[in-house]
């Protein structure tokens, strides 16, 4: 079975810390992605990547970066969080390009 | 207007109830089309995953997509209170890893 775990599965955190999210996939996917999800908004891809040390922006890049120094590991970062931030963060993994995202249980993150 | 419309509900039947969950989609160039369910708390995980237009079945569910139409929908078959949750469409065009997902629709099951 496919597992991708995520670090924490609530975080309260205060504006302007800097948060680290983490996500660990078993399966030696190729690919990685973030998303928020939101009441009303569904969800939206943040950030994802095809390999190690790449990255590609998705459609609400702006206030997060990411990092995936090794194939397995993929972390998204606030940089100074904010309120707007407050949301479910979910994490997906996929062998190769096209193929089902696999998610994570997801990380509440509030930030007050 | 969004890609990818699907009214969040809530929704509730009796159980043994068949259900219907629908989208609407404006792109002509999706082609993948997938149902996900995802239980309070916990994240989506894949149901039933389509290309182009036509039928699929597995055990009680079956996705439907009608691309002249734009239409994309989920059928549960002697709905279990089990089937409780937010079922998610999401598509995607060839080649193109990112998903367009619906906003979701919280379905109960009433025993």
């Amino acid at each position: 079975d496919v597992k991708v775990t995520q670090s924490s599965r609530y975080l309260v955190k205060r504006t302007g810390e800097k948060v680290f999210l983490e996500c660990v996939q078993d399966m030696d996917h190729e690919n990685m992605f973030w998303y928020r999800q939101d009441p009303g908004l569904g969800l939206r891809l943040i950030y994802f990547s095809y390999d190690v040390k790449m990255k590609e922006k998705g459609d609400i890049p702006e206030g997060y970066s990411v990092s995936r120094e090794k194939k397995e590991r993929f972390s998204l970062i606030l940089e100074s969080a904010s309120t707007n931030q407050t949301s479910m963060y979910l994490c997906a993994s996929s062998p190769q390009r096209g193929d089902t995202q696999y998610f994570g249980p997801g990380t509440r993150l509030t930030v007050l | 207007q969004k890609e990818v419309e699907q009214d969040p509900g809530p929704l509730s039947v009796p159980e043994g109830a068949i259900v219907s969950l629908n989208c609407t989609y404006s792109n002509s160039a999706f082609q993948y089309f997938m149902w996900y369910r995802q239980y309070s708390r916990k994240g989506p995980e894949l149901l039933m995953y389509t290309y182009s237009s036509g039928n699929k079945e597995d055990g009680r569910f079956t996705a439907q997509v009608d691309k002249s139409s734009k239409y994309i929908s989920l059928f549960i078959r002697d709905s279990q209170p089990s089937d409780s949750a937010t079922y998610l469409c999401a598509t995607r065009t060839i080649g193109n890893e990112k998903l367009t997902f619906g906003t979701g629709t919280r379905l109960t099951i009433i025993p």
